[in-house]
């Protein structure tokens, strides 16, 4: 149980491309979805923090209109990268949960390189 | 600030033993606890949650939590090849959206 897909595993498109990331939660509802960003050998950095039906909270220092979040239903949520640069690449990755307190479970990332 | 404080390793134990992994957190609120491993270039994969002080036990893993010294352990029996990984300490407060608190993570590796 408590199976998170991500969507796409890889991205690698030219500066200036739009990207859009889907996550699912498989066999439960996710009142809560979270997105991550890992630059190499270091720790998830949160992003923001999606409820359904509403706006999503942003961590400090992350840019919301670069970085679009959509939590449409409790099984989907998307990330869309607008206008990627470079800078941009890195190893993107949501986790869902059903309700507090109970854990985050992650969907398998999205590597995104931007040339 | 909240912290979660994790020794970064790496960790290097023989096959068979037990691995010791070591957490330590700022937040006196946190009430929830997790353990994820995360292989190189995957994702974090949930390995232990625990939320009451003692020792939770879940086949060759036991968590423990203390919450007096807010210390967070994760033991690991008859370490094997496989259990070579990056381990997370996350804790989680009860508010809000009760976003997770992230250590940098341990390296451990197995000894064949």
């Amino acid at each position: 149980g408590a199976v998170v897909s991500q969507h796409p595993s890889w991205v690698i498109c030219k500066s200036g491309t739009s990207v859009k990331i889907e996550c699912r939660s498989l066999d439960f509802q996710a009142t809560t979805m979270f997105w991550y960003r890992q630059f190499p050998k270091q720790s998830l950095m949160l992003m923001a923090t999606s409820n359904e039906g509403s706006k999503a909270t942003y961590e400090q220092g992350v840019e919301k209109d670069k970085f679009l979040i959509n939590h449409a239903s409790l099984t989907l949520s998307t990330l869309t990268v607008t206008s990627a640069h470079p800078e941009d690449s890195s190893f993107y990755i949501c986790s869902a949960r059903s309700s507090q307190g109970q854990p985050q479970h992650f969907g398998d990332g999205t590597r995104l390189s931007i040339l | 600030q909240k912290e979660v404080e994790q020794n970064s390793g790496p960790l290097s134990v023989p096959e068979g033993a037990i691995a010791s992994l070591n957490c330590t957190y700022s937040d006196r609120v946190s009430q929830s606890f997790f353990w994820y491993r995360q292989y190189s270039g995957k994702s974090p994969e949930l390995i232990m949650s625990i939320y009451s002080n003692g020792d939770k036990e879940d086949g060759r893993f036991t968590a423990q939590l203390n919450k007096a010294s807010q210390y967070v352990s994760l033991l690991i029996r008859d370490s094997q090849p496989s259990d070579s990984a990056t381990y997370l300490c996350a804790a989680g407060t009860p508010f809000g959206n009760e976003k997770l608190t992230f250590g940098t993570g341990t390296r451990l590796t197995i000894i064949p």
